[in-house]
C-alpha cells in the first residue's frame, strides 16, 4: 500500500470555478503535512503547509483530518496560472531521529481554461 | 542565492555505462535526498542523507550509490545502467525537523537506451 493516495485526475475547470483535492495517508506516525506545486517539466516546490487547524494561503486552503488521516487542498476563484500539478505529500520521522522521511502522492493534475 | 543545483540536466546513457549525478546546496542543510520520478509514479526516494557521513536506502534504491562528500554534497551514482533507470532524477534537501520545507534542484533528465 502506498503511503500517500490521490486522485491524478486530471480535472479540467474553467476560470473561477472552485475545485478540491483530496489525499489520504496511510502511516499514523506521520508528522508533516504539506501540499506542493509541479510545474510540467520543472521541479516540486512547496505550495503550503498543512496545520491541524487548517490553514489558508489566499485563494488556497488546506485541511488536515488526522483521525481519518485525510488531507484536502481547497482552490478558490481559479486562474490560468494555477494549471498545475499538486503533490500530496507526508513527513514521517524516522524513530528516534530528527530526520523525517518525505513520501508523495502521485499528483492531481489540474487545468484551469479560460 | 542558487539552493539545489543539479548536473547534468539532461543524460543519455547506453545500457552498462556509468555515471554520477551530481547535487550540491548552499543553503547549510543537513538533509538530502535523491528522488526519481516516473510517469503515473510519483516522486520515489532512492537514497537519502541526514547528515554529512551517513547515508540510508530510500524506497527503490536498487541499482544506485551514492556519496555525500560534505555538507554541500550529494551524489548518485549509476554503476552499470539499465532502461530501467530512465527517469526524471530530482535532489532535494531539508533542514533538519519535521516540518520544514524540502527545497528541489532542476531535475537531471536521464535516458537509458
Amino acid at each position: 500500500r502506498k503511503e500517500v493516495e490521490q486522485d491524478p485526475g486530471p480535472f479540467n475547470v474553467p476560470e473561477g470555478a472552485t475545485v478540491a483535492f483530496n489525499c489520504t495517508y496511510s502511516n499514523s506516525a506521520s508528522q508533516s503535512f504539506f501540499w506542493y506545486r509541479q510545474d510540467c517539466r520543472k521541479e516540486p516546490k512547496l505550495l503550503m503547509s498543512v496545520y491541524s487547524s487548517g490553514n489558508e494561503d489566499g485563494r488556497f486552503t488546506a485541511q488536515l483530518n488526522r483521525a481519518s488521516q485525510y488531507i484536502s487542498l481547497l482552490i478558490r476563484d481559479s486562474k490560468l496560472s494555477d494549471s498545475a500539478t499538486y503533490l500530496c505529500v507526508v513527513r514521517v520521522l524516522d524513530r528516534g531521529s530528527t530526520l523525517g522521511r518525505l513520501y508523495f502522492g502521485r499528483g492531481t493534475q489540474l487545468t484551469v481554461w479560460p | 542565492n542558487a539552493g539545489v543545483t543539479q548536473t547534468p540536466k539532461f543524460q543519455v546513457l547506453k545500457t552498462g555505462q556509468s555515471m554520477t549525478l551530481q547535487c550540491a546546496q548552499d543553503m547549510n542543510h543537513n538533509s538530502m535526498y535523491w528522488y526519481r520520478q516516473d510517469p503515473g509514479m510519483g516522486l520515489r526516494l532512492i537514497y537519502y542523507s541526514a547528515s554529512e557521513g551517513t547515508t540510508d536506502k530510500g524506497e527503490v534504491p536498487n541499482g544506485y550509490n551514492v556519496s555525500r562528500l560534505n555538507k554541500r554534497e550529494f551524489s548518485l551514482r549509476l554503476e552499470s545502467a539499465a532502461p530501467s533507470q530512465t527517469s526524471v532524477y530530482f535532489c532535494a534537501s531539508t533542514r533538519q525537523g519535521a516540518g520544514t520545507e524540502a527545497f528541489f534542484g532542476q531535475g537531471t533528465r536521464l535516458t537509458v537506451v
